[in-house]
């Protein structure tokens, strides 16, 4: 199993739709946990921290459950802009092992 | 405001040639770390430093080294370049464990 997976899409939603991504890690342990943006041929971007709490940040809700072991992404009311691939990060033992998802690729549609 | 500045964007070396990506931060930043990405396995961590002087391994260390003689600095040298290599770099810096800064990429091809 991987240390870090997300579904990779694409998700196609209509401008104005909510939609929602997961990622799951397998070790109990890790740490702390972050979604980045990375839009094509680019730098990933850090988008947000997740907070044991759940966190939101505008239209961006990111929420942690460590039950379950998968953190999520919420973006409401899509925009255009928002078309890019989200980065699930996952931070395991200090900052030496940091660990990326594979990206879940999202497209808004007009 | 430069941020992290990776030279350069692009390059091809032939099997065995040596090179130096550069990265260089003016943030002060004391983590900085060079990840590799390729399509289907998300970025992994190449070598990383919390300071200057300090270096460590990440997940995928072999066939290259890395130095910080200071805080702004932090190339990343391939020893005798192989097709494997061929890949996306990028250099990152941040003051905690979330990477904030990524420099814009050097796309390296090895033929």
């Amino acid at each position: 199993r991987k240390e870090v997976e997300q579904d990779p899409g694409p998700f196609n939603v209509p401008e104005g739709a909510t939609v929602a991504f997961n990622c799951t890690y397998s070790n109990s342990a890790s740490q702390s946990f972050f979604w980045y943006r990375q839009d094509c041929r680019k730098e990933p971007k850090l988008l947000m921290s997740v907070y044991s709490s759940g966190n939101e940040d505008g239209r961006f809700t990111a929420q942690l459950n460590r039950a379950s072991q998968y953190i999520s992404l919420l973006i409401r009311d899509s925009k255009l802009s928002d078309s890019a691939t989200y980065l699930c990060v996952v931070n395991q033992e200090g900052y030496q092992k940091v660990t990326f998802g594979t990206g879940t690729k999202l497209q808004v549609i007009p | 405001n430069a941020g992290v500045t990776q030279t350069p964007k692009f390059q091809v070396l032939k099997t065995g040639q040596s090179m130096t990506l550069q990265c260089a931060q003016d943030m002060n930043h004391e983590y900085m770390s060079w990840y590799r990405q390729d399509p289907g396995m998300g970025l992994r961590l190449i070598h990383y430093s919390v300071g200057a002087g300090i270096t460590d391994q990440g997940e995928v260390p072999n066939g290259y080294n890395v130095s910080r003689s200071t805080t702004e600095d932090f190339p990343l040298r391939l020893l005798s370049a192989a097709p494997s290599q061929t890949s996306v770099y990028f250099c990152a810096s941040s003051t905690g464990q979330a990477m904030a800064f990524f420099g814009q990429g050097t796309r390296l091809t090895v033929v």
